[in-house]
């Protein structure tokens, strides 16, 4: 049960895009189309913003987008805003109801 | 609307025991896989547990096994996590969720703060 890995840090300037990768096995992220991202403003609650490798909730702006290719996860944020400064967390279904979250992401905009 | 709340959280001396609750409303609780999900401080998310819908089957991570257990009374919608042996390493904001048919979580609670102290 090995974290997911992620950058520590992205930063980009507002307008930009963004890409965050978030790196498993074959036996998590590779195994399953099972990822979700969470975005988790500090001292708010985490918010479930794609699931299913590349699905939005409804609500969630369009400017997230996700995909996977093999054990690596991205997230991508386009059109970058001050309100996306935030942490943000991959999470992959490892099999036998056992879960695992990334090493998480802190998204600055410059 | 779907609410998550959790209480028990508090400052517990280390090997003592703790047992968290999350209330739920707004929905079917009895339909719903649930989660324990925590975050220690200064660092990120940690799965902890889960419990199918009827409390038929729970998973642990490793680093809880053994010494913390999940359980669920549908007919009062609220989900436990009994928490024994605590260490330092599980001071932490615990998080109760509610599990999508995607295996994501949808909806969160705010969390509640528990402090092992050494």
């Amino acid at each position: 049960q090995s974290a997911l890995t992620q950058p520590a840090s992205v930063s980009g300037s507002p307008g930009q895009s963004i890409t965050i990768s978030c790196t498993g096995t074959s036996s998590d992220v590779g195994a399953y189309n099972l990822v979700s991202w969470y975005q988790h403003h500090p001292g708010k609650v985490p918010k479930l913003i794609i699931h299913e490798v590349s699905k939005r909730p409804s609500g969630v702006s369009d400017r997230f987008s996700g995909y996977k290719t093999g054990n690596t996860a991205s997230l991508t944020i386009s059109g970058l805003q001050a309100e996306d400064e935030a942490d943000y967390y991959c999470y992959s279904y490892a099999g036998i109801s056992i879960y695992v979250f990334g090493t998480g992401t802190k998204v600055t905009v410059l | 609307q779907v609410q998550l709340v959790e209480s028990g959280g508090g400052v517990v001396q280390a090997d003592k025991s703790l047992t968290l609750s999350c209330a739920a409303s707004g929905f079917t609780f009895s339909n719903y896989g649930m989660h324990w999900v925590r975050q220690t401080p200064g660092k990120g998310l940690e799965w902890v547990s889960i419990i199918w819908y009827d409390g038929s089957k729970k998973f642990y991570a490793d680093s809880v096994k053994g010494r913390f257990t999940i359980s669920r009374d549908n007919s009062k919608d609220t989900l436990y996590l009994q928490m024994n042996s605590l260490r330092a390493e599980d001071t932490a904001v615990y998080y109760c969720t509610r599990e999508t048919s995607s295996k994501s979580s949808d909806y969160w609670g705010q969390g509640t703060l528990v402090t092992v102290s050494s």
